[in-house]
């Protein structure tokens, strides 16, 4: 089964850019995973999927801010301009015969 | 639009069973295209998978969960279930039910449930 790590906090500053990182565990690099955003008091949102390849597919209404890329096991989520609506917790997940979380990442907008 | 809506007790007694129901709605959860999966949240941590169903009703639980957890689906009504027996204070979370089209592509808004005497 996959794991998925990720670092426990982020901060940038506003109408700056960040880049996110997830981790597939060894023998899992080339997993599938999905971004959620989930914004303070409300459920998680499915923001993208993201291949190995570096390829993604967003969600319906997901920003343009918003892109993925990958390298080797890493997977990451980058946020451009970031406003002041993406300070959230955002998480990775993965599947094959269960499915995984990562511990997720706080952002903080300065 | 797809729609997932969480429905069942806010709060129950220790080492009584969770029954929480997912209604679909502006699809169908007989798709042979989509699981449809119960995650939880404990209050200030992170997301837990619980278990995901197929429309057919084959089952995956999370080992840490599986000899407590029972999830069924109801094709007539488009819902789903979930049973968590013998819960404890630990179980006091945030439940969502999502579809996954891979990964959780569709959620719903969440209930929580607290386990208290």
């Amino acid at each position: 089964q996959p794991v998925l790590t990720q670092s426990s906090s982020a901060s940038a500053s506003l109408g700056s850019s960040v880049k996110l990182t997830c981790t597939l565990s060894s023998g899992h690099s080339s997993y599938i995973i999905a971004w959620h955003q989930q914004q303070p008091g409300k459920a998680p949102r499915y923001l993208m999927k993201l291949e190995g390849s570096g390829s993604y597919n967003k969600g319906s209404g997901v920003p343009d801010r918003f892109s993925g890329s990958s390298s080797g096991a890493d997977r990451y989520l980058t946020i451009s301009n970031l406003q002041s609506e993406d300070e959230a917790d955002y998480y990775c997940e993965t599947w094959d015969s269960s499915w995984v979380f990562g511990g997720g990442t706080k952002l903080t907008v300065l | 639009q797809l729609q997932l809506q969480e429905s069942g007790p806010g709060l129950v007694k220790p080492s009584e069973t969770l029954s929480l129901t997912c209604t679909v709605s502006g699809g169908s959860i007989s798709s042979s295209s989509y699981y449809w999966g119960w995650i939880r949240q404990p209050p200030g941590k992170g997301l837990e998978w619980i278990g995901s169903i197929y429309y057919s009703g084959s089952t995956y639980y999370n080992p840490s969960l599986k000899s407590r957890v029972t999830i069924s689906v109801d094709t007539s009504k488009n819902q789903f279930s979930l049973k968590l027996s013998s819960v404890t204070a630990a179980d006091t979370a945030v439940y969502y039910c999502a579809r996954h089209e891979g990964g959780s592509d569709y959620w719903g808004q969440g209930t929580l449930v607290t386990v208290s005497s």
